[in-house]
């Protein structure tokens, strides 16, 4: 069974920083891409950012809203994804779902997420 | 950027009723297209992906259909259970982006 289990949302000051991680299991994490994707309360979903598997060298692409502030990174060793995020404003405030997507013949969704964790930022 | 735009934001209706929700791409996205179902307090559920696929174990009673830039997501007939929010994405290039939801509330 495909397990993704999110951790180390809190509240935080403005311009403070934390690290979310998300592991792992029942699939083959070192050979997947791993998205996070955020939703403020009361509000859509919005894409955050991406690394792809070691065989992809680990590329990593970011939404514009966060790019230069959140960092993606991964530790295949630990089946864990990781997102550190730096200078925090009063609009990063949100739950933080990471997931895998599944692709076949170039099509690509998200069919497994985790139960998401929630990020406040505020004095 | 690829702005993905649903309509209508809301809609409330009855058990066995037909439901269409649109989806438009501002740009060709061919029929990388998916949907997803979420319900307050959880995460989204994929119902439809490339276009028109089922996922499996979602109800035939979901469909999709589109390709380029417009796109449709039915509920045959409307079930108690299928209250929540609604959303498509485009899964191109990126970034990535979803539609705002179409939010269905049962009479």
């Amino acid at each position: 069974e495909v397990q993704l289990v999110e951790s180390g949302g809190g509240l935080v000051q403005p311009g403070g920083s934390l690290k979310l991680s998300c592991a792992a299991s029942g699939f083959t994490f070192s050979g997947s891409a791993m998205h996070w994707v955020r939703q403020a309360s009361g509000k859509g979903l919005e894409w955050v950012g991406r690394i792809r598997s070691k065989a992809n060298s680990y590329a990593t692409a970011y939404a514009a809203s966060v790019k230069g502030r959140f960092t993606i990174s991964r530790d295949d060793s630990k089946n864990t994804a990781y997102l550190q995020m730096n200078s925090l404003k009063t609009e990063d405030t949100a739950v933080y779902y990471c997931t895998s997507p599944y692709c076949t013949n170039g099509v690509c969704s998200f069919d497994y997420w985790g139960q998401g964790t929630l990020v406040t930022v505020s004095s | 950027d690829i702005q993905m735009t649903q309509s209508p934001s809301s809609l409330s209706a009855s058990v066995g009723d037909r439901v269409t929700i649109t989806c438009r791409a501002s740009q060709s996205i061919s029929s990388y297209l998916n949907w997803y179902q979420q319900k307050p307090g959880k995460a989204p559920k994929l119902l439809i992906y490339a276009a028109s696929s089922l996922q499996s174990g979602v109800p035939s009673r979901f469909s999709g259909s589109g390709s380029g830039t417009d796109f449709t997501l039915t509920i045959s007939s409307l079930e108690p259970e299928d209250f929540g929010v609604y959303y498509c994405q485009h899964h191109t290039n990126w970034p990535l982006t979803f539609g705002g939801g179409t939010k269905v509330e049962i009479k």
